[in-house]
């Protein structure tokens, strides 16, 4: 069974960059038709799709956070991170990673890390 | 732009059924997934590929499709249901990804 963390800092100043890592244990992120994802969810909100990573390297972000958004991964430690750049108050959320599995017409999220609270502010 | 709407809130007695919809043009084409999530937890997967449920996943959970509505639907609801439930399916473009609104299940 394949399980996730996230991990990093908790807090994030404004105009700043936000970085996260999800450590990936019970399968490997290079293997597999996955695709390994970031997304967030603001208190009391609902949840927001960042983008993912392929089992290849390609990427895909929300078009409304491409700008800002660096998605990228690391085979030797099993691990894909999320970099989002200039943070204000409305990127703190919690933030979650999950892998996706697809079918031709059809896409879900199977598996997901606890989560992890970032919090904007100086 | 491409969206998937929810009711916000639902309510079902105890041991009744419920269902719960997921509006949306792309999901005539595409599949929507369905995710359960309860206070301070991470979401989890209920549905997937149109109807089915991954292990551990009770079998009151079943899904349907018609048209541009995915639903949800708990049969013989129980309490331990009440949580937030949240589809998720493709745009229009087929690469990018959408949740819904999410809907707040209340059993009474």
């Amino acid at each position: 069974q394949v399980q996730l963390q996230e991990s990093g800092p908790g807090l994030a100043k404004p105009s700043q960059t936000l970085s996260l890592t999800c450590t990936v244990s019970g399968g490997y992120i290079s293997s597999g038709s996955y695709y390994w994802s970031w997304i967030r969810q603001p208190a009391g909100k609902g949840l927001e799709w960042i983008g993912y990573i392929s089992y290849s390297g390609k990427t895909n972000y929300n078009p409304f956070l491409k700008s800002r958004v660096t998605i990228s991964a690391d085979k030797s430690k099993n691990q894909f991170s999320l970099k989002l750049s200039s943070v204000t108050a409305a990127d703190t959320a919690v933030y979650y990673c999950a892998r996706r599995a697809t079918g031709y017409y059809s896409s879900y999220f199977d598996s997901w890390g606890q989560g992890t609270l970032v919090t904007v502010s100086s | 732009s491409s969206e998937l709407t929810q009711d916000p809130a639902v309510s079902v007695a105890l041991g009744q059924t419920v269902r719960i919809t997921c509006r949306g043009d792309d999901l005539r084409t595409y599949d929507a997934s369905w995710y359960r999530q309860k206070p301070g937890q991470a979401p989890v997967l209920v549905i997937y590929d149109r109807n089915n449920r991954p292990s551990g996943i009770p079998d009151r959970f079943s899904a349907s499709s018609s048209g541009n509505t995915a639903s949800l639907t708990l049969t013989g609801t129980q309490a331990e249901d009440e949580a937030d439930y949240y589809c998720n399916s493709r745009d229009s473009t087929g690469n990018h990804l959408l949740f819904g609104g999410g809907t707040k299940l209340t059993v009474l």
